[in-house]
């Protein structure tokens, strides 16, 4: 079975601080992992997909098989990175390809 | 412009109503998606379509029921509203080939009494 896991709910940090959102998943198969972010009054949107490896808004992350995780890294907070994050992770369950989403990190960044 | 439309964007209602969520997009998508997101909490997928005339249920099982017979229009019915139907309901998008970039609606914040 598929399973994403965000272990922190909230997360504070200044501004110009690095941060890190953590994100572990379980997955038998050949796991693509992504980050969807929802800004205050905006929709869920794609922030970035580990086979990208491309960096968006400053944000990075790397899939790391061996602990099973993808977290999300920022070296420099700024207040407009304050969002809900959430870890998905790709699938195929059944013959058919799912997106499962873990609970989410709501981060803080203040001034 | 391409869009993925949800409406209403807040509904309160009594229980025991028929309840339709309505979902359009513009953008040509083949596939399509419900997500039900409780506060605090992850999107559990309830139901999802490959194309007209495909409809699956997901991981979450759910009383209600979608139809898809044009490609753009993919609504949720609730035959009769509980108050444990009370959700924020997402619908999204996706091209045909890969799930991953999915294109979310504004979703619907469902309150039934």
């Amino acid at each position: 079975a598929q399973r994403v896991t965000q272990p922190e709910k909230l997360l504070s940090v200044f501004k110009g601080a690095p941060v890190e959102l953590k994100c572990n998943y379980s997955y038998s198969g050949s796991p693509e992992l992504f980050w969807y972010v929802q800004y205050s009054r905006q929709r869920l949107q794609l922030l970035l997909r580990h086979i990208s490896r491309e960096s968006i808004k400053g944000f990075t992350a790397d899939l790391n098989k061996g602990e099973t995780s993808f977290h999300l890294k920022k070296p420099f907070a700024q207040e407009e990175d304050s969002a809900m994050y959430y870890c998905a992770l790709s699938g195929h369950q059944g013959g058919s390809e799912k997106l499962v989403f873990g609970k989410g990190t709501k981060l803080t960044v203040n001034p | 412009e391409a869009d993925i439309y949800q409406t209403p964007r807040y509904l309160v209602i009594g229980t025991g109503k028929k309840i339709t969520l309505e979902c359009s997009q513009t953008m040509g998508h083949d596939k399509m998606y419900w997500y039900q997101q409780d506060p605090g909490m992850e999107l559990h997928l309830i139901h999802y379509s490959y194309g007209v005339n495909s409809t699956e249920k997901g991981d979450l099982s759910s009383e209600s029921t979608v139809s898809r017979i044009r490609t753009e229009h993919f609504p949720l019915t609730l035959e009769s509203a509980r108050p444990s139907h009370t959700s924020q309901y997402l619908c999204a998008s996706s091209d045909t080939g890969r799930v991953e970039k999915l294109f979310f609606g504004s979703g619907t914040q469902l309150s039934v009494l």
